[in-house]
Protein backbone atom coordinates (compact mmCIF):
# COMPACT_ATOMS: atom_id res chain seq x y z
CA UNK A 1 0.00 0.00 0.00
CA UNK A 2 1.36 2.98 -1.07
CA UNK A 3 2.32 5.23 2.01
CA UNK A 4 3.73 9.32 2.61
CA UNK A 5 4.41 10.71 5.89
CA UNK A 6 5.54 13.91 6.23
CA UNK A 7 7.18 15.28 9.15
CA UNK A 8 9.33 18.36 10.26
CA UNK A 9 6.25 21.06 10.83
CA UNK A 10 6.40 22.70 14.36
CA UNK A 11 6.17 26.44 15.48
CA UNK A 12 8.37 28.94 14.05
CA UNK A 13 8.88 33.11 14.33
CA UNK A 14 8.10 34.83 11.25
CA UNK A 15 11.33 35.59 9.23
CA UNK A 16 11.84 31.71 10.16
CA UNK A 17 13.09 29.12 8.39
CA UNK A 18 11.87 25.43 8.39
CA UNK A 19 12.30 22.01 6.42
CA UNK A 20 9.63 19.56 5.74
CA UNK A 21 10.29 16.16 5.09
CA UNK A 22 7.88 13.46 3.03
CA UNK A 23 9.23 9.76 3.25
CA UNK A 24 7.26 7.85 0.60
CA UNK A 25 7.38 3.76 0.40
CA UNK A 26 5.74 1.03 -1.48
CA UNK A 27 6.13 2.18 -5.15
CA UNK A 28 9.15 3.08 -7.18
CA UNK A 29 9.57 6.84 -6.29
CA UNK A 30 11.73 8.08 -9.29
CA UNK A 31 8.99 7.17 -11.40
CA UNK A 32 6.53 10.06 -9.92
CA UNK A 33 5.69 13.26 -10.08
CA UNK A 34 5.15 14.48 -6.34
CA UNK A 35 3.45 17.49 -4.86
CA UNK A 36 2.98 19.78 -1.81
CA UNK A 37 0.12 21.62 -1.15
CA UNK A 38 -1.16 23.40 2.04
CA UNK A 39 -4.57 24.04 3.90
CA UNK A 40 -4.90 27.10 5.91
CA UNK A 41 -6.95 26.30 8.98
CA UNK A 42 -10.23 26.31 8.44
CA UNK A 43 -9.46 27.07 4.69
CA UNK A 44 -9.32 25.86 1.40
CA UNK A 45 -6.79 23.52 -0.49
CA UNK A 46 -3.87 25.35 -1.72
CA UNK A 47 -1.29 23.94 -4.30
CA UNK A 48 1.96 24.79 -3.54
CA UNK A 49 4.81 23.02 -5.91
CA UNK A 50 5.40 20.32 -7.95
CA UNK A 51 8.86 18.37 -8.92
CA UNK A 52 9.15 15.68 -11.57
CA UNK A 53 11.04 12.47 -11.79
CA UNK A 54 14.13 14.62 -13.29
CA UNK A 55 14.16 17.49 -10.68
CA UNK A 56 12.28 20.12 -12.83
CA UNK A 57 10.14 22.38 -10.08
CA UNK A 58 7.47 24.79 -10.73
CA UNK A 59 5.79 27.00 -7.78
CA UNK A 60 2.81 28.69 -7.04
CA UNK A 61 3.54 32.55 -7.21
CA UNK A 62 2.55 32.69 -3.30
CA UNK A 63 6.01 30.75 -2.30
CA UNK A 64 7.85 31.09 -5.50
CA UNK A 65 11.51 32.69 -4.21
CA UNK A 66 10.94 31.61 -0.62
CA UNK A 67 10.25 27.86 -0.74
CA UNK A 68 12.17 25.35 -2.58
CA UNK A 69 11.28 21.27 -3.44
CA UNK A 70 13.78 18.61 -3.86
CA UNK A 71 13.78 15.36 -3.67
CA UNK A 72 16.43 12.54 -3.06
CA UNK A 73 14.97 9.17 -5.16
CA UNK A 74 17.70 7.31 -3.42
CA UNK A 75 15.61 7.52 -0.20
CA UNK A 76 12.61 7.97 -1.45
CA UNK A 77 11.97 11.33 0.22
CA UNK A 78 10.48 14.29 -0.99
CA UNK A 79 11.59 17.78 0.78
CA UNK A 80 10.27 21.40 1.33
CA UNK A 81 12.33 24.26 2.58
CA UNK A 82 10.91 27.06 3.64
CA UNK A 83 12.55 30.26 4.16
CA UNK A 84 11.31 33.49 5.34
CA UNK A 85 8.08 32.45 7.11
CA UNK A 86 5.42 34.61 6.98
CA UNK A 87 2.16 34.20 9.37
CA UNK A 88 0.09 33.59 6.35
CA UNK A 89 2.33 30.14 6.02
CA UNK A 90 0.46 28.69 8.78
CA UNK A 91 -1.39 25.57 7.41
CA UNK A 92 -0.99 21.69 7.34
CA UNK A 93 0.89 21.32 4.30
CA UNK A 94 0.69 17.72 2.47
CA UNK A 95 2.77 15.66 -0.13
CA UNK A 96 0.81 13.66 -2.60
CA UNK A 97 2.14 11.93 -4.92
CA UNK A 98 1.08 14.00 -8.99
CA UNK A 99 0.11 10.84 -10.92
CA UNK A 100 0.59 13.33 -13.79
CA UNK A 101 -2.81 12.19 -16.03
CA UNK A 102 -4.31 11.01 -13.02
CA UNK A 103 -4.47 13.68 -10.67
CA UNK A 104 -3.19 13.67 -6.65
CA UNK A 105 -4.03 9.94 -6.04
CA UNK A 106 -2.09 9.54 -2.64
CA UNK A 107 -1.61 12.01 0.20
CA UNK A 108 -0.18 11.68 2.99
CA UNK A 109 -1.89 13.39 6.64
CA UNK A 110 0.06 16.37 6.92
CA UNK A 111 2.40 18.18 9.33
CA UNK A 112 1.80 21.36 10.92
CA UNK A 113 2.97 24.67 10.34
CA UNK A 114 2.21 27.84 12.68
CA UNK A 115 4.04 30.66 11.86
CA UNK A 116 3.79 33.34 14.92
CA UNK A 117 5.90 35.21 17.72
CA UNK B 1 -8.65 30.12 -11.80
CA UNK B 2 -10.80 28.13 -11.03
CA UNK B 3 -14.77 28.82 -9.46
CA UNK B 4 -16.60 25.93 -7.73
CA UNK B 5 -20.39 26.57 -7.00
CA UNK B 6 -22.15 26.55 -4.90
CA UNK B 7 -19.74 27.02 -1.81
CA UNK B 8 -22.43 25.46 -0.01
CA UNK B 9 -24.81 23.05 -0.41
CA UNK B 10 -27.84 21.54 1.85
CA UNK B 11 -28.98 18.57 1.17
CA UNK B 12 -30.60 15.41 2.06
CA UNK B 13 -29.97 11.63 2.43
CA UNK B 14 -31.21 10.46 -1.59
CA UNK B 15 -30.50 13.70 -3.07
CA UNK B 16 -29.17 14.13 -6.13
CA UNK B 17 -26.48 16.65 -5.80
CA UNK B 18 -24.60 18.59 -8.46
CA UNK B 19 -21.52 20.72 -8.23
CA UNK B 20 -20.48 22.88 -10.96
CA UNK B 21 -16.21 23.80 -11.69
CA UNK B 22 -15.51 26.56 -14.06
CA UNK B 23 -12.35 27.17 -15.59
CA UNK B 24 -11.17 30.59 -16.16
CA UNK B 25 -9.65 29.43 -19.65
CA UNK B 26 -9.63 26.15 -21.30
CA UNK B 27 -8.28 23.20 -19.60
CA UNK B 28 -9.64 20.19 -21.79
CA UNK B 29 -10.27 17.36 -19.60
CA UNK B 30 -7.72 17.66 -17.10
CA UNK B 31 -9.24 18.01 -14.17
CA UNK B 32 -9.79 15.96 -11.10
CA UNK B 33 -12.43 16.06 -7.82
CA UNK B 34 -11.78 15.68 -4.58
CA UNK B 35 -13.32 14.52 -1.32
CA UNK B 36 -12.07 16.01 2.20
CA UNK B 37 -13.78 15.02 5.43
CA UNK B 38 -12.81 16.85 8.67
CA UNK B 39 -9.33 16.04 10.01
CA UNK B 40 -8.45 13.95 6.99
CA UNK B 41 -6.31 14.42 3.87
CA UNK B 42 -8.61 14.82 0.58
CA UNK B 43 -9.45 11.84 -1.57
CA UNK B 44 -9.05 11.27 -5.11
CA UNK B 45 -12.60 10.44 -6.77
CA UNK B 46 -12.45 11.35 -10.67
CA UNK B 47 -9.31 12.47 -12.85
CA UNK B 48 -9.42 13.42 -16.40
CA UNK B 49 -12.68 15.05 -15.57
CA UNK B 50 -15.15 11.98 -15.81
CA UNK B 51 -13.04 8.76 -15.11
CA UNK B 52 -13.65 6.97 -11.71
CA UNK B 53 -11.10 6.28 -9.49
CA UNK B 54 -10.30 2.86 -8.28
CA UNK B 55 -12.85 1.86 -5.36
CA UNK B 56 -14.91 5.31 -5.88
CA UNK B 57 -18.84 4.43 -5.75
CA UNK B 58 -20.53 4.76 -9.30
CA UNK B 59 -23.44 7.07 -7.60
CA UNK B 60 -20.42 9.62 -8.38
CA UNK B 61 -19.75 10.83 -11.81
CA UNK B 62 -18.26 13.81 -13.41
CA UNK B 63 -18.38 15.17 -16.41
CA UNK B 64 -17.28 18.17 -18.72
CA UNK B 65 -15.05 19.71 -21.34
CA UNK B 66 -12.96 22.94 -21.67
CA UNK B 67 -14.39 25.58 -19.03
CA UNK B 68 -17.28 23.92 -17.35
CA UNK B 69 -17.33 20.96 -15.10
CA UNK B 70 -19.75 19.04 -13.13
CA UNK B 71 -19.35 16.37 -10.16
CA UNK B 72 -22.75 14.39 -9.67
CA UNK B 73 -23.61 12.65 -6.43
CA UNK B 74 -26.99 10.14 -7.92
CA UNK B 75 -28.22 9.26 -4.81
CA UNK B 76 -26.49 11.32 -1.41
CA UNK B 77 -25.47 8.95 1.16
CA UNK B 78 -24.88 9.65 4.87
CA UNK B 79 -20.66 9.09 3.96
CA UNK B 80 -21.01 11.81 1.66
CA UNK B 81 -21.36 14.77 3.63
CA UNK B 82 -18.29 16.41 3.23
CA UNK B 83 -16.29 19.15 1.02
CA UNK B 84 -15.34 18.74 -2.31
CA UNK B 85 -12.59 19.95 -4.41
CA UNK B 86 -11.84 20.75 -8.15
CA UNK B 87 -8.32 20.73 -9.33
CA UNK B 88 -6.61 21.85 -12.83
CA UNK B 89 -3.54 20.05 -14.21
CA UNK B 90 -3.81 21.42 -17.67
CA UNK B 91 -1.05 23.84 -16.65
CA UNK B 92 2.20 23.50 -14.66
CA UNK B 93 0.49 25.88 -11.72
CA UNK B 94 -2.53 22.89 -10.25
CA UNK B 95 -4.86 25.21 -8.53
CA UNK B 96 -7.28 23.97 -6.59
CA UNK B 97 -11.47 25.51 -6.48
CA UNK B 98 -12.44 27.21 -3.54
CA UNK B 99 -14.37 24.20 -2.53
CA UNK B 100 -17.79 22.90 -1.89
CA UNK B 101 -19.41 21.78 1.48
CA UNK B 102 -22.06 19.32 1.31
CA UNK B 103 -24.02 19.28 4.83
CA UNK B 104 -27.16 18.20 6.03
CA UNK B 105 -30.52 20.04 5.24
Amino acid sequence: QVQLVESGGGLVKPGGSLRLSCAASQFTFKDYYMAWIRQAPGKGLEWISYITGDNTIYYADSVKGRFTVSRDNAKNSLYLQMNNLRAEDTALYYCARDSRDSGLDYWGQGTLVSVSS
Amino acid sequence: QMTQSPPTLSASVGDRVTITCRASQRISNWLAWYQQKPGRAPKLLIYQASILQSGVPSRFSGSGFGTEFTLTISSLQPDDFATYYCQQYNTHARVFGQGTKVEFE
